[in-house]
C-alpha cells in the first residue's frame, strides 16, 4: 500500500527564517517523490520532483530511503512563499498528504 | 499551452439530486485523472484514464459515481444519487503520459476544480 504522512497541518514561520516541511512515506516499490503547492486562489501546481534534484525557488528536497522521508526545505522563507503544500507519492498511481499550510509572517 | 478546463467551478445541489462535471485535459494528454479532495484532506485519485480505457477506478465509489473518456479527450463525471459527504473539490488533472514509459517523470497538470456542495 502507499501512504504519504505530513504530521503538521500548520507550519508558521517568520520572513528570513528557515522552513522545513515533513513528509514521510510507505512504499514497498521504488517511489517518485514529489513535492505540490496551491498558493491562494490558484491550481494545484508541481513544485519539484525527486528525481529532478532541483532548486526551485529556492525550495530543495532530498529522498532519504532509509528514513522513508522527502522533507521539504528553504533556508530563508519568504512571504511570497505562504501556500499549502502537499507532499506526493506515485508508485502504481499518485497519492497525496493531506499537506501543510505554510504561513510566512512578516 | 493551455491548462486543464474544468466547468462548472462551482455546484450547490440537494442530497438525492444528480451532478455532472466536465473536464478537458491538455491537448495531447493520454492520461487524464479525476480526484476528489475533501476540505482539510488531500486529493483522492477517483479514476485514471489512459486514453479511453480505465486504468485503475478502485476508488470509486461505483454505486454512485461514474465516469467516461468518450474518444479518449474529454471526461465526465457523474455522481448520482448525491449525498452530503460527497461535498468536495472534484479536481481533474492529466498528464502527456501514454503508458508505454516504465519510469513516467511526467508533469500532471491540474485544472482549477469544480467545487460541490450538497446540501
Amino acid at each position: 500500500a502507499q501512504r504519504v504522512t505530513q504530521p503538521e497541518k500548520l507550519l508558521s514561520v517568520f520572513k528570513g527564517a528557515p522552513v522545513e516541511l515533513k513528509c514521510n512515506y510507505s512504499y514497498s516499490g521504488s517511489p517518485e517523490l514529489f513535492w505540490y503547492v496551491q498558493y491562494s486562489r490558484q491550481r494545484l501546481q508541481l513544485l519539484l520532483r525527486h528525481i529532478s534534484r532541483e532548486s526551485i525557488k529556492g525550495f530543495t528536497a532530498d529522498l532519504n530511503k532509509g528514513e522513508t522521508s522527502f522533507h521539504l526545505k528553504k533556508p530563508f522563507a519568504q512571504e511570497e512563499d505562504s501556500a499549502m503544500y502537499y507532499c506526493a507519492l506515485k508508485g502504481n498511481k499518485l497519492v497525496f498528504g493531506a499537506g501543510t499550510i505554510l504561513r510566512v509572517k512578516s | 499551452e493551455a491548462g486543464v478546463a474544468q466547468s462548472p467551478r462551482y455546484k450547490i445541489i440537494e442530497k438525492r439530486q444528480s451532478v455532472a462535471f466536465w473536464c478537458n485535459p491538455i491537448s495531447g494528454h493520454a492520461t487524464l485523472y479525476w480526484y476528489q479532495q475533501i476540505l482539510g484532506q488531500g486529493p483522492k485519485l477517483l479514476i485514471q484514464f489512459q486514453n479511453n480505457g480505465v486504468v485503475d477506478d478502485s476508488q470509486l465509489p461505483k454505486d454512485r459515481f461514474s465516469a467516461e473518456r468518450l474518444k479518449g479527450v474529454d471526461s465526465t463525471l457523474k455522481i448520482q444519487p448525491a449525498k452530503l459527504e460527497d461535498s468536495a473539490v472534484y479536481l481533474c488533472a492529466s498528464s502527456r503520459n501514454d503508458g508505454r514509459q516504465k519510469f513516467s517523470g511526467n508533469t500532471i497538470y491540474f485544472g482549477e476544480g469544480s467545487w460541490l456542495t450538497v446540501v
